[in-house]
């Protein structure tokens, strides 16, 4: 069973704090992709990497920043945390021909 | 960029059928996906289209015509478990995987 997973479920930290989020797929894919997903506003790419220290912001990359030190992990850092980024945060993985990206479960975090 | 429309709410019956429509605006087509997402769950893929027409997967049918940015999914015997969000997402050419995805259609299946 193909698996993308997420470090934390739910997360709450505090404004200015350094916030890491990690996700591991066992798919040995080689595109890792990070999302938002807020009200109103759906998905919205923020980075993605097409391989090992590779990365390229997506749409919304003010904030935040990608690590890619190995394949089969993907960290989200936000460097000063903001209440504008408590948000549902999604990772997934393709394959670079494959139709279908693969999520993980989610974090949502909450900056107070 | 591209531009993605979908209704944001639709409500159908338990048994019927539901058309769900997306149209879009980009250029460098290189497909369109149409995702489910329950409430508090991660999306889960459930078609692709690159060329014209339909594609029947069960159930679910996805519809694509290029010239018009256009594309619907088809849900045939509406279950309950199919209130969902539906997510349509549109791959342009040069952009490696990644997807663009629409604000999505919340479907509420009723008795």
């Amino acid at each position: 069973d193909v698996k993308v997973t997420q470090s934390s479920r739910y997360l709450v930290k505090r404004t200015g704090e350094k916030v890491f989020l990690e996700c591991v797929q066992d798919m040995d894919h080689e595109n890792m992709f990070w999302y938002r997903q807020d009200p109103g506003l759906g998905l919205r790419l923020i980075y993605f990497s097409y391989d090992v220290k590779m990365k390229e912001k997506g749409d919304i990359p003010e904030g935040y920043s990608v690590s890619r030190e190995k394949k089969e992990r993907f960290s989200l850092i936000l460097e000063s945390a903001s209440t504008n980024q408590t948000s549902m945060y999604l990772c997934a993985s393709s394959s670079p021909m494959g139709h279908e990206q693969f999520f993980g479960p989610g974090t949502r975090l909450t900056v107070l | 960029g591209q531009n993605i429309d979908q209704p944001t709410e639709m409500t159908a019956t338990e048994g019927a059928i539901v058309q769900i429509n997306c149209t879009y605006q980009t250029s460098g087509f290189n497909g369109l996906f149409w995702y489910q997402q329950h409430a508090g769950e991660a999306p889960t893929f459930l078609s692709y289209n690159v060329l014209d027409g339909l594609e029947e997967k069960g159930r679910f049918s996805s519809f694509l015509s290029r010239s018009k940015g256009y594309s619907y999914l088809l849900l045939k015997e509406l279950q309950m478990k199919d209130s969902a969000s539906y997510l349509c997402a549109v791959r342009v050419t040069g952009g490696g995987n990644k997807l663009t995805f629409g604000t999505g259609t919340q479907l509420k299946v009723e008795l």
